[in-house]
């Protein structure tokens, strides 16, 4: 079973660029939590998805990001238009079904130049 | 809000001591507590959940405690090794179901 699988690893994008960055749940899980890990601070709660359906978003942004976790496929955190200030680890995590121990992928680190 | 604080913010020790490190947080209605070691530019390892029914977890050198009506959390590291040197990371689970985290305390144990 293999762990929650977060691509790409790193992203380097231009201001102005779009910036998509997938997330896949263990095997089994249908809960996805994101979060954003901005350069020395600490990790922020963004948003809590379902299977096609946004449970919290209240950590999100409320411009330029948006978040979706389809029926089949990966979930995506979509950041339109990046700036520099967007700059960081995101990471997410995966439950069975939001009560239990949650499980981190790697993150992507996103670096906007 | 909740809101979670680590101290200390940064730990040195020489190999083989056991230490202490502490969480607190600021409202007690928590689902569970979870504690995470952070590597640098890696991704979060959980080492311990303790539910809110729980007072303690234990694996291996590690033992994690949890005083809930003081808003309190301890992780106990026996016998330090510089493998063991990482942040670690306690993080609390309302209602809502995400965590929130603390600011960490980034361990170096020295050889």
């Amino acid at each position: 079973n293999a762990g929650v699988m977060q691509n790409p690893r790193h992203l380097v994008r231009r201001r102005g660029q779009e910036a998509r960055l997938r997330c896949s749940p263990m095997k089994g899980h249908s809960h996805v939590y994101w979060y954003r890990q901005l350069p020395e601070e600490g990790l922020k709660f963004m948003v809590y998805l379902q299977k096609e359906n946004i449970i919290d978003e209240s950590g999100m942004p409320k411009e330029r990001f948006s978040a979706e976790f389809p029926k089949e496929g990966p979930s995506i955190l979509r950041i339109q238009q990046v700036v520099r200030g967007d700059s960081a680890a995101y990471f997410c995590a995966s439950s069975p079904d939001g009560n239990t121990e949650a499980f981190f992928g790697q993150g992507t680190r996103l670096t906007v130049v | 809000k909740q809101e979670v604080t680590q101290i200390p913010a940064a730990l040195s020790v020489p190999e083989g001591e056991n230490l202490v490190l502490n969480c607190s947080f600021t409202d007690s209605a928590i689902y569970n507590l979870q504690w995470f070691r952070q590597d640098p530019g890696k991704g979060l390892t959980s080492l311990l959940l303790i539910q809110s029914s729980q007072r303690e977890q234990t694996s291996g050198r590690l033992n994690a405690s949890l005083d809930k009506s003081s808003g309190r959390s301890t992780l106990y590291i026996a016998a330090s090794q510089p493998g063991d040197s990482a942040t670690y990371l306690c993080a609390v689970s309302g209602s809502a179901r995400q965590l929130t985290f603390g600011s960490g305390t980034q361990l170096t144990v020295l050889p």
